[in-house]
C-alpha cells in the first residue's frame, strides 16, 4: 500500500523560503505527486502537481528527484497567510500502477511567525 | 461559479439513525470521492466513483454507502451511524482520477454522533 510520510510540523518566519519534504517510497511508475493546502474549517486546495524533475507555478515549486521516492514543496518568501496544513498525495500502487484510490499523508502544519 | 457543494455543514445525530450527506458538483467532473478527517490521522478516503454507477471502496469504507445515479451528485449514506463516525467529512471531484488531476473539495460537513 502506497504511503506518504511528512514532518508533522514546521516553523518559519515571514519572508523566508520553506521546503516541505514528502517521502513516498512505493510510488507507482505512472503516478503523479500532488500537493494541497488546507486552512482550518476549509477543504484542501490544490497547490501544485508534478511527475519528475521540477515544476513551478505562481505560488510554489515542486522538486522531484530521479528516483521519485520523495518530493519537496518549496514556498518562496512565506507570509502569515501561508500558515496552514500541507498534504502530499499519491495514488495507491497496490495494483502495480497508479489507481483511482488516493492516499493522503497526515500533513505538515506550517506555522509562519512575524 | 465552479464549486463542490456539501450539505449540511453541521449535523448532530444519535446512534443508529440513518443519515445522508449530499454532495453536488457543477463542473461535469467524472471522478468524485469522499474523505473523513480526524485529528492526527489526516485525510482518509472512504469511497470514490469513476463515473455514473461506478463506485469503489477507499481506505475506510466500513459503515458507509454511496451512490452515483447522476454525474453531478455523490451522496454519502450512513445507514446506522455510530459514535466512531464522528468526524469532519469532505467531498471532492476532479476531471479524471485525482492522481493526475487536481481535486476540488467542498467546505466540509462536521458530523457528531451521540
Amino acid at each position: 500500500l502506497a504511503k506518504t510520510t511528512q514532518p508533522i510540523s514546521m516553523d518559519s518566519y515571514e519572508g523566508q523560503e520553506v521546503n516541505i519534504t514528502c517521502s513516498h517510497n512505493n510510488i507507482a511508475t505512472n503516478d503523479y505527486i500532488t500537493w494541497y493546502q488546507q486552512f482550518p474549517s476549509q477543504g484542501p486546495r490544490f497547490i501544485i502537481q508534478g511527475y519528475k524533475t521540477k515544476v513551478t507555478n505562481e505560488v510554489a515549486s515542486l522538486f522531484i528527484p530521479a528516483d521519485r521516492k520523495s518530493s519537496t514543496l518549496s514556498l518562496p518568501r512565506v507570509s502569515l497567510s501561508d500558515t496552514a496544513v500541507y498534504y502530499c498525495l499519491v495514488g495507491d500502487e497496490k495494483y502495480g500502477g497508479a489507481t483511482n484510490k488516493l492516499i493522503f499523508g497526515t500533513g505538515t502544519l506550517l506555522a509562519v511567525q512575524p | 461559479e465552479a464549486q463542490v457543494t456539501q450539505n449540511p455543514r453541521y449535523l448532530i445525530t444519535v446512534t443508529g439513525k440513518k443519515l445522508t450527506v449530499t454532495c453536488s458538483q457543477n463542473m461535469n467532473h467524472e471522478y468524485m470521492s469522499w474523505y473523513r478527517q480526524d485529528p492526527g490521522l489526516g485525510l482518509r478516503q472512504i469511497y470514490y466513483s469513476m463515473n455514473v454507477e461506478v463506485t469503489d471502496k477507499g481506505d475506510v469504507p466500513e459503515g458507509y454507502k454511496v451512490s452515483r445515479k447522476e454525474k453531478r451528485n455523490f451522496p454519502l449514506i450512513l445507514e446506522s451511524p455510530s459514535p466512531n463516525q464522528t468526524s469532519l467529512y469532505f467531498c471532492a471531484s476532479s476531471l479524471s482520477p485525482g492522481w493526475n488531476s487536481p481535486l476540488h473539495f467542498g467546505n466540509g460537513t462536521r458530523l457528531t454522533v451521540t
